[in-house]
This record gives structure tokens, C-alpha cells and sequence, in this order.
């Protein structure tokens, strides 16, 4: 079965600096990667995918991620975070038994 | 224009009631799922339809029944509601089933409180 480790619980970032998001995944063939973001109060608005190819994936709102099958990992990045970047965010993996497993969450504070 | 679209937002209710969650999408999709995040906001698939027949039915007690009239609605009944079913409950949405890489759309979710 499959499985999504974000090892981090929560970030606090300045306005204006970058983000990265660690993200480890387990799964026996091919995966599909997701980053999902939650905004306070809402529900999950997806940012990017990976499913083949080019390695980097570019997303909306300014984010990418780069697969490394190499070390089973699929972290999110942004150059320059804004305040609205404040959120819960989530890596999932998602397998031909239908399923899509989310980590934990990665909780993201800006700050001014 | 709502995608996917979820009612109650909020449903606060007595322990040993029986309640019901809507969900309806817009997509055209031929997939609904049923989600439920606990207090650390973990989230962990419920139920899968797909073209109202069922495909996921993770280890969800008895109490929970998803019943999916069409296969734009996917509803779920909770009998003897429990102080352990307070959480949220979203609804997604995907093309198709069969491919693990189909992208889910959630609904806003619906926040669940059993006093």
C-alpha cells in the first residue's frame, strides 16, 4: 500500500521569502503525486501533478515541484511567498487501486 | 458555478441521532468520494462510487451509508451518530476511477459536531 510522509508539521516563512515543503512518498510502481492546499475554512484546491515526464512540474499560484524518484521525494517550492500562501498543504500519492493517500499536512504561517 | 458542492456546511447534532451529508457535482464526473478529516486534519478516504456503484469501502463502521442516487449526487447517512464521528466530511470529485493519477475535486466540506 501506499503512503505520504510530510515531515514537517508547520513552517513560518516571511513575506517575500521562499518555501519548500518536504514530501516522501512509498509506493511500489509509478506513482501519481499531488500537492493539494487547504485555505483556512475551505476545502482542497489542487496546486500541481506529476504523473511522467519533465521532472519539474510547474503549478498555479506560482508553485513547482520536482519529482526524485531517487530519494522517493516530490517537494513543493515557491521563490516568494505572499500572505495569502497561508494555509495547510497537502502532498498526496495516488495508485491504480483507486485510492489517493494523503500525508499529514504541512501547516504554512507567514509572516509580515 | 460551484463544482462540487456539499450541505450542510455545519451539522451539530446530539450523540444517537441520525443524520445525512449532500453532495452534488456539476463536472460531469463519473467518480465521487467521501473523505473524512479528523482534529489533527488528517484525511482519509471514506467511500468511492463510480457510476453509483461501489468501489471503495474503506474500514468505515456500519453506521455510515453512502448512497449515490446518480451519478452526480453521492449523499451520506450516519445512523447513532458517536462523539467520534465529529469531523469534517468532504466530498470529491474525479472523471474517472480507473486511472490513480485522475485529479479529485473537493467540495467546501461539511464541519460535523456530535455533542
Amino acid at each position: 500500500a501506499q503512503s505520504v510522509t510530510q515531515p514537517d508539521i508547520h513552517i513560518t516563512v516571511s513575506e517575500g521569502a521562499s518555501l519548500e515543503l518536504r514530501c516522501n512518498y512509498s509506493y511500489g510502481a509509478t506513482p501519481y503525486l499531488f500537492w493539494y492546499v487547504q485555505s483556512p475554512g475551505q476545502g482542497l484546491q489542487l496546486l500541481l501533478k506529476y504523473f511522467s515526464g519533465d521532472t519539474l512540474v510547474q503549478g498555479i499560484k506560482g508553485f513547482e515541484a520536482e519529482f526524485k524518484r531517487s530519494q522517493s521525494s516530490f517537494n513543493l517550492r515557491k521563490p516568494s511567498v505572499h500572505w495569502s500562501d497561508a494555509a495547510e498543504y497537502f502532498c498526496a500519492v495516488g495508485s491504480n487501486d483507486y485510492k489517493l493517500s494523503f500525508g499529514a499536512g504541512t501547516t504554512v504561517t507567514v509572516r509580515a | 458555478d460551484t463544482a462540487v458542492s456539499q450541505t450542510p456546511k455545519y451539522l451539530v447534532t446530539q450523540m444517537g441521532n441520525d443524520k445525512s451529508i449532500k453532495c452534488e457535482q456539476n463536472l460531469g464526473h463519473d467518480t465521487m468520494y467521501w473523505y473524512k478529516q479528523d482534529s489533527k486534519k488528517f484525511l482519509k478516504i471514506m467511500f468511492s462510487y463510480n457510476n453509483k456503484e461501489l468501489i471503495i469501502n474503506e474500514t468505515v463502521p456500519n453506521r455510515f451509508s453512502p448512497k449515490s442516487p446518480d451519478k452526480a449526487h453521492l449523499n451520506l447517512h450516519i445512523n447513532s451518530l458517536e462523539l467520534g464521528d465529529s469531523a469534517v466530511y468532504f466530498c470529491a470529485s474525479s472523471q474517472d476511477h480507473a486511472a490513480g493519477g485522475d485529479t479529485q475535486y473537493f467540495g467546501p466540506g461539511t464541519r460535523l459536531t456530535v455533542l
